[in-house]
């Protein structure tokens, strides 16, 4: 199993660029989620989906989007980059949401916009 | 408002024994995670707690008391791989995770 796999692992953007983060999971997990991760701070949820279909917003959702057309994909699209988005990215997957379920994390991707 | 507060920095030896704490303050409470992050790598699941009481998993146990907002992680027989960033997550009534900032670890020899 490859677990919860994301792309890219490191990308710079220029202020205004879009671009689109990629994470995929093949242990057929219902709840996916995107996560910003500031040095100091805590995780921070930015978006999250708790099947196909059905997405909701996190604490800090201004500036993205997602969508969640199938069990195993959850892109996350940065519609015009900000410095204040630099940051690293982690996406993570559960089998639900309910108390005891652990998350497994996709691998990072650090992102720097200039 | 709902906070998590843990250590931003601890130093131990190899070998030695180091508790980590962690506060809490949420809105309802559906259990205590904790998080092992290596410089560089994803978060990994070490344990849950949501009953009070002590947890052991080998090396690594973890605690919690419901009543005082508190868990620690305890880690013994310290090893150079424990070097590590150590994540305090709690689950509010609306099963949402609450993080602290981390603890970093840095063992010494």
């Amino acid at each position: 199993n490859a677990g919860v796999t994301q792309t890219p692992k490191f990308q710079v953007l220029k202020t205004g660029q879009s671009m689109t983060l990629q994470c995929a999971q093949d242990m057929n997990h219902e709840y996916m989620s995107w996560y910003r991760q500031d040095p100091g701070m805590g995780l921070r949820l930015i978006h999250y989906s708790v099947g196909a279909g059905i997405t909701d917003q996190g604490e800090v959702p201004n500036g993205y989007n997602v969508s969640r057309s199938t069990t195993e994909d959850f892109p996350l699209r940065l519609l015009s980059a900000a410095p204040s988005q630099t940051s690293v990215y982690f996406c993570a997957s559960s089998t639900g949401t309910r108390d005891s379920e652990k998350l497994f994390f996709g691998s990072g991707t650090q992102l720097s916009v200039l | 408002g709902q906070n998590i507060d843990q250590p931003t920095e601890m130093t131990a030896t190899e070998g030695a024994i180091v508790q980590i704490n962690c506060t809490y303050q949420t809105s309802g409470f559906n259990g205590l995670f904790w998080y092992q992050q290596h410089a560089g790598e994803a978060p990994t699941f070490l344990s849950y707690n949501v009953l009070d009481g002590l947890e052991e998993k080998g090396r690594f146990s973890s605690f919690l008391s419901r009543s005082k907002g508190y868990s620690y992680l305890l880690l013994k027989e310290l090893q150079m791989k424990d070097s590590a960033s150590y994540l305090c997550a709690a689950m509010d009534s609306n099963y949402q995770l609450i993080w602290g900032a981390g603890t970093k670890l840095i063992i010494k020899p």
